[in-house]
């Protein structure tokens, strides 16, 4: 069965970078997109951009430019999510999930905390 | 782009019906595309899909539960109402810039 299984939960200090990772099982990573969507403590969903996990080739939504890297690595079937110079106001839980007729399989989310 | 517009909440009895509406724009909802998405979302769980492309449901998906869009809103409604369905609503649609937009979120109390 399909699964997104996701990095732990982690505390940085503002300035630092993060890198959550997004492993998939249970289907062929590469014929479908993945998707990286954010959800701020208490607040709705921001659809953050997609990767290309043919290509490689990300596009990133507004808001999430300069700061927000998404890789590959197709060996291991994983996406990941580089978040850089974090911001207390990026604490949130970080999703993947993949497109395929929606977004309908999701990662379990990952909880990155920012605080000095 | 702005988020899509829903009511930050709804509630209803066991077996009443209730309707959340999500309402966007030009270039989202009410574009050339009939992609519109939900998404339930339990407290501490990672949404699940429950409508997809205005009102289609994913197998396994109650059939309570059913999309319907006019114009530029879109609508999802849960016949029925189970205690189960207590959680928050999402609704998402694609843009004319090849992106997509969620709307704030929606919490369904079942009285």
């Amino acid at each position: 069965q399909v699964q997104l299984v996701q990095s732990g939960p982690d505390l940085k200090k503002p300035g630092a970078s993060v890198k959550v990772s997004c492993r998939a099982s249970g289907y062929t990573f590469t014929s479908i997109a993945m998707n990286w969507v954010r959800q701020a403590p208490g607040q709705g969903l921001e659809w953050m951009g997609w990767i290309n996990t043919n290509y490689g080739t990300p596009t990133y939504a507004q808001g999430f430019t300069g700061r927000f890297v998404f890789s590959l690595d197709t060996s291991v079937s994983t996406a990941y999510l580089e978040i850089s110079n974090l911001q207390t106001e990026d604490t949130a839980v970080y999703y993947c999930a993949r497109s395929w007729g929606g977004f309908d399989h999701w990662g379990q989310g990952a909880l990155v905390t920012v605080s000095s | 782009q702005s988020a899509l517009t829903q009511p930050a909440s709804v509630s209803g009895s066991p077996g009443q019906s209730v309707t959340i509406s999500c309402t966007g724009g030009g270039s989202d909802i009410g574009g050339p595309y009939n992609y519109v998405y939900w998404y339930q979302q339990y407290p501490d769980k990672a949404p699940a899909l429950i409508i997809y492309e205005v009102n289609k449901r994913p197998s396994g998906v109650s059939h309570r539960f059913s999309g319907s869009k006019s114009g530029r809103t879109a609508s999802l409604i849960i016949s029925g109402l189970q205690a189960e369905d207590e959680a928050n609503y999402h609704c998402k649609a694609y843009t004319t810039n090849m992106t997509w937009v969620f709307g704030g979120g929606t919490k369904l109390t079942v009285l």
